[in-house]
């Protein structure tokens, strides 16, 4: 399968503890995004990387959130002193080109995370 | 903000009845459109998309028209079946801007 990979499917953490979610873009893409989708809403725009340059971040992105993208490959998504409004899913998407040029988006299937 | 709104959270059609699900957008930045459909469990898929230089561009039984005066734009799907039913995103970006901004969804229904 060479879509977007997304690992793990589902975690459920402790309020205050920290979680990392990985993404696995498909291998030709050099663009990569975070989005957060919360119950009953559309995708949320988090974060962006083309290669390894992380190029735009979202006010949704507040200080306990860091992304990385080492090499241009797969990405992690940290979150530090998780809160419960935390709870999401996290959704993985990667292009070839820029999205200004008309190029979609191929997501993964998402991390659902709960923070009790 | 919400710049792209889906008004309607559910919609149940007939099998081989038409489905028309709409979309209205605020930033006339915006410049290319897209239809992604979810099914639980899943990521969005994308379905269908159309650029601001046309007013509707069809793919199979998935047509999608835009009219930018009033700033919507509407999937429709003929015949419908069962098979479609999952949730229907509407997105949206423009030239200067590096993420695509989506609607809350409609959830379609197609009944055997």
């Amino acid at each position: 399968d060479t879509g977007v990979s997304q690992d793990p499917r589902h975690k459920i953490t402790k309020r205050g503890q920290n979680v990392t979610f990985r993404c696995d873009p498909i291998s030709e893409h050099n663009r990569l995004y975070w989005y957060r989708q919360t119950l009953g809403q559309g995708p949320e725009f988090l974060t962006y990387f083309q290669n390894e340059a992380q190029l735009e971040k979202s006010r949704l992105l507040s200080d306990r959130f860091s992304a990385e993208r080492p090499k241009g490959s797969f990405s992690t998504l940290e979150i530090q002193r998780t809160e419960q409004g935390d709870s999401a899913m996290y959704l993985c998407a990667s292009s070839s080109g820029r999205i200004a040029t008309n190029e979609k988006l191929f997501f993964g299937s998402g991390t659902q995370l709960s923070v009790l | 903000d919400q710049q792209v709104k889906q008004n309607s959270p559910s919609l149940s059609v007939q099998e081989g009845r038409i489905s028309i699900l709409n979309c209205d957008y605020t930033n006339s930045m915006f410049d290319y459109f897209l239809w992604y459909k979810k099914y639980p469990a899943e990521g969005p898929t994308f379905l269908i998309s159309i650029s601001s230089i046309k007013d509707k561009n069809e793919d199979g039984r998935f047509t999608v028209f835009l009219n930018k005066s009033a700033k919507h734009l509407s999937l429709h799907i003929v015949p419908s079946q069962p098979g479609d039913s999952a949730v229907y995103f509407c997105a949206a970006s423009g030239y200067n801007n590096n993420d695509m901004r989506f609607g809350a969804g409609t959830r379609l229904t197609v009944k055997p």
